[in-house]
C-alpha cells in the first residue's frame, strides 16, 4: 500500500519494555525516523536510521530495520509514565518531493504505574 | 533562537476569514517545510522550502492555501477564506538540507467556528 502503517495503541507497565511497530512503503526508502509527540506539542525527533543499517542504539532506545519485510521497529527500555506520548514512525522515500516525510497515523503508548 | 518558534499557537477564526501562521526556524536550517496534523490523522505535507529553489507546493491541498519564505528564513502560511475542514494543528519543521533530520516547531491549532 502507499501509507506508512502502525498500529493505533499500546499499553505497557512501568519498567515494562515497549515495543512499537511500523511497516513502511518503500523499499528504496533512504531514512527512516521516530518522532515523539506530547500533547500540545510538536514532534520531538527521539532517533533515526539509515536504511543500510538493521541496528541502532540510543540509551534506552533500540530501532531494529529489516528491509526485506519494510518493518521498523523501535524498544523502549524500562518504559516510564513520562515515555506516554504518541509515537510517529517517517520515511523518506528516494527522489521524493523534496525531501518530505511520510509519517504513519501514530502510536499512543499508555505507560501504566 | 534554540528551536523552532510557531506564532500563534492557538487561533480561532470564523469561517471565511484569513489567516497567517508565522514560522521562525532555527537559525541555519536552510530547509522549511509545513505539515497539518488533522485530529487522529498522521502528518499531512503541504510544502517545502529549500534556500533559493521555488519552493515544493505540490501538497497544498487547495489554491486557498499559500506560502513565502522571506530572506531564506521566516516563513508564513497563508489560508484564505478558511473553511471548517482547515481546522487542524500546523506544523513547521526545519532541517539543515535535504536528508537531514527535521525538527518541529509546537505548531499552531487553528480552530474555524
Amino acid at each position: 500500500g502507499e501509507d506508512v502503517e502502525q498500529s493505533l495503541f499500546l499499553s505497557v507497565r512501568e519498567g515494562d519494555s515497549s515495543v512499537i511497530n511500523c511497516t513502511y512503503t518503500d523499499s528504496s526508502s533512504t531514512y527512516l525516523y521516530w518522532y515523539k509527540q506530547e500533547p500540545g506539542a510538536g514532534l520531538q525527533l527521539l532517533t533515526y536510521i539509515f536504511s543500510n543499517m538493521d541496528m541502532k542504539q540510543d540509551q534506552r532506545l533500540t530501532v531494529l530495520l529489516n528491509k526485506k519485510d519494510k518493518h521498523l521497529s523501535l524498544r523502549i527500555a524500562d518504559t516510564q509514565t513520562g515515555d506516554s506520548a504518541i509515537y510517529f514512525c517517517a520515511e523518506r522515500r528516494y527522489g521524493g518531493s523534496q525531501g518530505n516525510l511520510i509519517f504513519g497515523k501514530g502510536t499512543k503508548l499508555s505507560v501504566k504505574p | 533562537g534554540a528551536g523552532v518558534s510557531q506564532s500563534p499557537s492557538n487561533k480561532v477564526t470564523e469561517k471565511g476569514k484569513d489567516v497567517e501562521l508565522r514560522c521562525d526556524p532555527i537559525s541555519g536550517h536552510t530547509a522549511l517545510y509545513w505539515y497539518r496534523q488533522s485530529l487522529g490523522q498522521g502528518l499531512e505535507f503541504l510544502i517545502y522550502f529549500q534556500g533559493n529553489s521555488a519552493p515544493d507546493k505540490s501538497g497544498l491541498p487547495s489554491d486557498r492555501f499559500s506560502a513565502e519564505r522571506t530572506g531564506g528564513s521566516v516563513s508564513t502560511l497563508t489560508i484564505q477564506r478558511t473553511q471548517q475542514e482547515d481546522s487542524a494543528v500546523y506544523l513547521c519543521a526545519g532541517s539543515r538540507g535535504i536528508g537531514q533530520p527535521q525538527h518541529f516547531g509546537d505548531g499552531t491549532r487553528l480552530s474555524i467556528l
